[in-house]
């Protein structure tokens, strides 16, 4: 079975310091995608990144990194120079494979910048 | 951009009523979910569908039916609701060449 998890619970962090979301997941497939999705308090979670298994690249988009690592089943997520409008719960997720189009979703990490 | 839209931010109902949420997207997107959230707990699904008057259960079925009569429409119906019931309800809608889900902004049910 297919399964993801999100051990951080809540973090809490002074605007500009640097943060790093932890995701871990489970699959047998080698075939699968790994997103990141944050939800504001507005309600609405937001796409932020889809990897492919075979896309071991570490990507940055601004001050946003991910670095998955097929090895160790990780798919992290860094905020670089943190800002408040930071302040989210943010989701990793898994799908594809034996689970189709279906996603597995963490329980998500709530993120706290503070000013 | 994808527009997924959810009739109703917040509902508050009264434990045995019928409640429907209704959910719309404009990308002509086959697969439509239905999720609870509800905290430490992530997102559950309650039911999906693939196509127009197809569905299948999710994880969390019990309590609930869905409706899709059209394409663009996937609507979660609680028969009796109760108070367990009461949480955060988010549809997505998915594209399958990428495999990505949009939500909408989620609607907050609270049953009296």
């Amino acid at each position: 079975a297919q399964k993801v998890t999100q051990a951080q619970t809540e973090i809490s962090v002074v605007e500009k310091e640097d943060v790093t979301l932890d995701c871990v997941y489970e699959t047998r497939d080698t075939t699968y995608y790994l997103f990141w999705y944050k939800q504001p308090p507005s309600g609405e979670l937001v796409f932020l990144i889809r990897r492919n298994s075979f896309d071991e690249q570490n990507e940055i988009s601004g001050r946003y990194s991910w670095n998955f690592q097929k090895s160790t089943s990780s798919f992290n997520f860094t905020i670089t120079a943190s800002q408040v409008v930071d302040s989210a719960v943010y989701f990793c997720a898994l799908s594809g494979g034996t689970g189709g189009f279906k996603t597995i979703f963490g329980a998500g990490t709530r993120l706290f910048v503070k000013a | 951009d994808v527009k997924v839209t959810q009739s109703s931010r917040y509902l508050v109902k009264r434990t045995g009523e019928k409640v429907f949420l209704e959910c719309v997207q404009d990308m002509d997107h086959e697969n439509m979910f239905w999720y609870r959230q509800d905290p430490g707990l992530g997102l559950r699904l309650i039911y999906f569908s693939y196509d127009v008057k197809m569905k299948e259960k999710g994880d969390i079925p019990e309590g609930y039916s869905v409706s899709r009569e059209k394409k663009e429409r996937f609507s979660l119906i609680l028969e009796s609701a109760s108070t367990n019931q009461t949480s955060m309800y988010l549809c997505a809608s998915q594209d399958l060449h990428k495999n990505i889900q949009y939500f909408g902004a989620g609607t907050r049910l609270s049953v009296l």
